[in-house]
């Protein structure tokens, strides 16, 4: 169980062109999901929360409007990343949390990334 | 303010012992652990709550000390499987995890 998909799991894009990043619960709904992105070596950074229904909570330093989300259900969150430019070349992932039950946390789930490079 | 890791790496032989430690500068809600490999996506291990307890499946366990904003992974008689980067996620109790520097893994036969 709790299992996420990512789509695609890379893309090459040239400069000034827009990249959309589907992340999808397949088993579970998800209330929340994460944003992340990871650069080589380097740990996992958070870029915003994403709930269902409601507008994404970014981190401080990620810009709304470059990082597009879109929490359209509760089994599906999208990243578009408008206007690429080589320094976005990144290891983009998402996760999924299932709500935890009595006193068990909830748990986030990640998907296989997607490897994006921007020419 | 990310939790730093300890080790930042460790190279073992397989039916070795490792512990990993993630320190956080703030009070911890939570913990949890989780292994990546390359190019791949983070897999949960385990979660620990408030409260100092100790979880454990397999060869792996771990432990959180509350009073010292720490918490502890114990991979005993690595396999290796066991290889990869290790991630602790803290809770402070935002709703969200922040992810401590990592603590690379290799285990050679």
């Amino acid at each position: 169980g709790a299992v996420v998909s990512q789509h695609p799991s890379w893309v090459i894009c040239k400069s000034g062109t827009s990249v959309k990043i589907e992340c999808r619960s397949l088993d579970f709904q998800a209330t929340t999901m994460f944003w992340y992105r990871q650069f080589p070596k380097q740990s996992l950074m958070l870029m915003a929360t994403s709930n269902e229904g409601s507008k994404a909570t970014y981190e401080q330093g990620v810009e709304k409007d470059k990082f597009l989300i879109n929490h359209a259900s509760l089994t599906l969150s999208t990243l578009t990343v408008t206007s690429a430019h080589p320094e976005d070349s990144s290891f983009y992932i998402c996760s999924a949390q299932t709500r935890g039950v009595f006193y068990i946390a909830d748990t986030q789930y990640f998907g296989p990334g997607t490897r994006l490079t921007v020419l | 303010q990310q939790p730093v890791q300890s080790p930042q790496a460790v190279i073992l032989r397989e039916g070795e012992d490792a512990v990993i430690n993630c320190s956080s500068s703030k009070a911890l809600y939570s913990v949890h652990w989780y292994r990546q490999k390359h190019g791949e996506a983070p897999v949960f291990l385990m979660i620990l709550l408030k409260g100092g307890e100790q979880k454990g499946h397999d060869k792996i366990s771990a432990s959180f000390n509350e009073k010292k904003q720490q918490s502890s992974l114990y991979l005993t008689a690595s396999q290796l499987s066991y290889s990869g980067t290790y991630f602790c996620g803290t809770d402070w109790g935002f709703q969200k995890l922040v992810f401590g520097t990592g603590t690379r893994l290799l285990v050679s036969p």
